[in-house]
């Protein structure tokens, strides 16, 4: 059974850090491509930043480009992402996703979420 | 970047009943779209991608179609369990962006 698990959230101050992970079991985490998708309280659902399977590509949606980084430790079967410079925008509960195939991205799996709240 | 859009963004229905939700992309995406189900406090879950392929484990109410810009999900005997927040996505190019989402409700 395919499990994602969140963890790494919290209350930060704008301006500050944050670093989510996302560990993963239940199928061969290297071969496929992973996501960070986010919600805002009572808002629909934006993705965020996807990486392919080797870690070789990654992509932003433009909100966070040049503040977030997204990376992965395929022996450790781990998502990452590191989130910097944050701004109350970007409070969310943010899920990790799995890839449903290595070349197209539908969110097969999701995690329960892990809720970052940016205030000061 | 893709715009989509759903609507209507609310409906309420009744046990039994056939619902559509309709999901227009602001170009043509060919047939890469999706729909998922979210209920308050979960993630999202996927039902249909591809714009037609029913995922593993949904029940065949579910039907999707549609292809270019103009999509459709369909539920064609509501159950208890369907009441939640449906959303659209295209998987056609980056930045991967969801419709704004369908809230179906009992009437």
């Amino acid at each position: 059974e395919v499990q994602l698990l969140e963890s790494g959230g919290g209350l930060v101050q704008p301006g500050g850090s944050l670093r989510l992970s996302c560990g993963a079991s239940g199928f061969t985490f290297s071969s496929y491509g992973m996501n960070w998708v986010r919600q805002a309280p009572g808002k629909g659902l934006e993705w965020v930043s996807g990486i392919s399977g080797s870690g070789g590509k990654t992509n932003y949606a433009d909100s966070v480009k040049g503040r977030f980084t997204i990376s992965r430790d395929n022996s450790k079967n781990t998502l990452y992402l590191q989130m910097n410079s944050l701004r109350v925008e970007d409070t969310a509960v943010y899920y990790c996703a799995k890839d449903k195939t290595s070349t197209v991205t539908y969110f097969e799996c999701w995690g329960q979420g892990t809720l970052v709240t940016v205030s000061s | 970047d893709i715009q989509m859009a759903q609507s209507p963004s609310s409906v309420s229905a009744s046990v039994g009943d056939r619902v559509t939700i309709t999901c227009r992309a602001s170009q043509a995406i060919s047939n890469w779209l999706a729909w998922y189900q979210q209920k308050p406090g979960k993630a999202p879950n996927l039902l249909i991608y591809a714009t037609s392929s029913l995922q593993s484990g949904v029940p065949s109410r579910f039907s999707g179609s549609g292809s270019g810009t103009d999509f459709t999900l369909t539920i064609s005997s509501l159950q208890p369990g369907d009441f939640a927040t449906y959303y659209c996505q295209q998987a056609n190019s980056f930045p991967y962006t969801f419709g704004q989402g369908t809230k179906l409700e009992i009437k």
